[in-house]
């Protein structure tokens, strides 16, 4: 099965900088990529996601960059905000059915006003 | 309004009981999982489905069974409750085809003492 890393497990940053997030994943047949956002109490909800057949996705402040050679993809937000304070997971498809997903461990991303 | 509504929200039970945590969807979605997480970490599958009369075992082994009866209902049973299975229940849903976003409930918070 698919075995996802994630790092760093917690990150501090200062309000208007930028965050980076990076996972590495296993298979190397994995196609799709995405990224969740967790506010405390809340449930997880999707915010980006990238398929293997591009190799970067931007929505507004948040982009997700891949490297299927490397095997690995990372979440950047710019321009970071109070707001953006939370858990963000990064997931891959669980096996070569890729009918569920494994899950990275979490960062705890702190933005500082 | 389509949405993934979770039942109890909070339960707290004595050990040896037998636990129901109901999931239910109204978006039309073929697959749903359940994962377990304390707060705040990392999310962990232990069942999922893939349509009607279909489940799988997660990454978690777990000692819970879950059954797809009817496509919107996905029930978590705990046969006898000990305080390890004390952690927040989440439930997640997504539509048809390949990989795509998964849609979570709010949450089942269990304690058992």
């Amino acid at each position: 099965g698919e075995n996802v890393e994630q790092h760093p497990s917690t990150l501090s940053v200062q309000e208007g900088d930028s965050a980076v997030i990076k996972c590495t994943y296993s298979d190397s047949a994995s196609n799709y990529f995405p990224w969740y956002k967790q506010e405390l109490g809340k449930r997880p909800q999707l915010i980006i996601d990238i398929r293997s057949n591009v190799g970067e996705k931007k929505d507004q402040r948040i982009a997700v960059t891949l490297n299927k050679t490397a095997k690995h993809f990372s979440l950047h937000i710019t321009e970071t905000q109070p707001e953006d304070s939370a858990v963000y997971f990064c997931a891959a498809p669980m096996d070569t059915g890729r009918r569920a997903l494994t899950f990275g461990s979490g960062t705890r991303l702190q933005v500082q006003p | 309004e389509a949405d993934i509504y979770q039942t109890p929200r909070y339960l707290v039970i004595g050990t040896g009981k037998k636990i129901t945590l109901e999931c239910s969807q109204t978006m039309g979605h073929d697959k749903m999982y359940w994962y377990q997480q304390d707060p705040g970490m990392e999310l962990h599958l232990i069942h999922y489905s893939y349509g009607v009369n279909s489940t799988e075992k997660g990454d978690l082994s777990s000692e819970s069974t879950v059954s797809r009866i009817r496509t919107e209902h996905f029930p978590l049973t705990l046969e006898s409750a000990r305080p390890s299975h004390t952690s927040q229940y989440l439930c997640a849903s997504s539509g048809t085809g390949g990989l795509n976003e998964q849609y979570f409930g709010p949450g089942t918070r269990l304690t058992v003492t």
